[in-house]
């Protein structure tokens, strides 16, 4: 398997406008958790998904962010509009829940000006 | 609820020197506990894990042993060599418990001189 596969790997964009994160997570894993880093904060967890169904969405900071995992290998993550408090590094990553072990893939840098 | 506090870095050693780094959990149930590792421009990635009470965890020379009585799952290594440079953070996972997700703590960058 590929791992854990998100994409852009990097995104800048003008404050206001609407930004997608990918995630594919890998095949046969049945969570899927979404991760904001950031230096001030550290890592963050935003939302997480068992078998596609959103569980805990507690970290998401407000409403202008929004997931969806609309099928067992997709996931997005949507910030609009964005602000320039919103750049940062957003992981995604997936596990099985028996051994509880998630793969991280390489993570989005997003900026935003 | 869950929550994982780890050492505040960062923390810089000569090559060879002992490392520890300080990890300690809340949970309200049995969680398993974890240490990852993330080098500069990476993700995270699992060094090592203990899944019961006494279970040592080791990888790549680094060990941890999960402490229910001091709720602890310290990180050690003997021999740090400059490749271990890199943020180690501690995670810990209770599906079994009413959060079944994975919380890690604020990671604890490590750097190792020649």
């Amino acid at each position: 398997d590929a791992g854990v596969i998100q994409s852009p790997r990097h995104e800048v964009t003008e404050m206001g406008q609407e930004v997608t994160l990918r995630c594919k997570p890998i095949s046969g894993h049945d969570y899927l958790f979404w991760y904001r880093q950031t230096m001030m904060r550290g890592l963050e967890l935003l939302i997480y998904f068992n078998n596609n169904v959103p569980i805990d969405d507690s970290g998401m900071p407000e409403d202008r962010f929004s997931a969806k995992m609309p099928n067992a290998s997709f996931s997005t993550l949507k910030i609009q509009p964005s602000e320039p408090r919103d750049s940062a590094v957003y992981f995604c990553a997936s596990s099985l829940k028996r051994p509880a072990v998630a793969f991280f893939g390489q993570g989005t840098r997003l900026t935003v000006v | 609820g869950n929550s994982v506090t780890q050492m505040e870095g960062p923390v810089t050693l000569s090559e060879e020197a002992f490392l520890t780094i300080n990890c300690t959990y809340t949970a309200t149930g049995y969680p398993s506990l974890f240490w990852y590792v993330q080098y500069p421009g990476e993700g995270l990635q699992l060094l090592l894990k203990a899944t019961k009470a006494d279970d040592k965890g080791s990888n790549k020379g680094f060990e941890a042993t999960y402490r229910k009585e001091t709720t602890s799952f310290h990180l050690e290594k003997g021999s740090v060599q400059v490749s271990d440079s890199a943020v180690y953070f501690c995670a810990l996972s209770d599906y079994g418990g009413s959060q079944g997700n994975l919380i890690f703590g604020k990671g604890t960058k490590l750097s190792v001189k020649p």
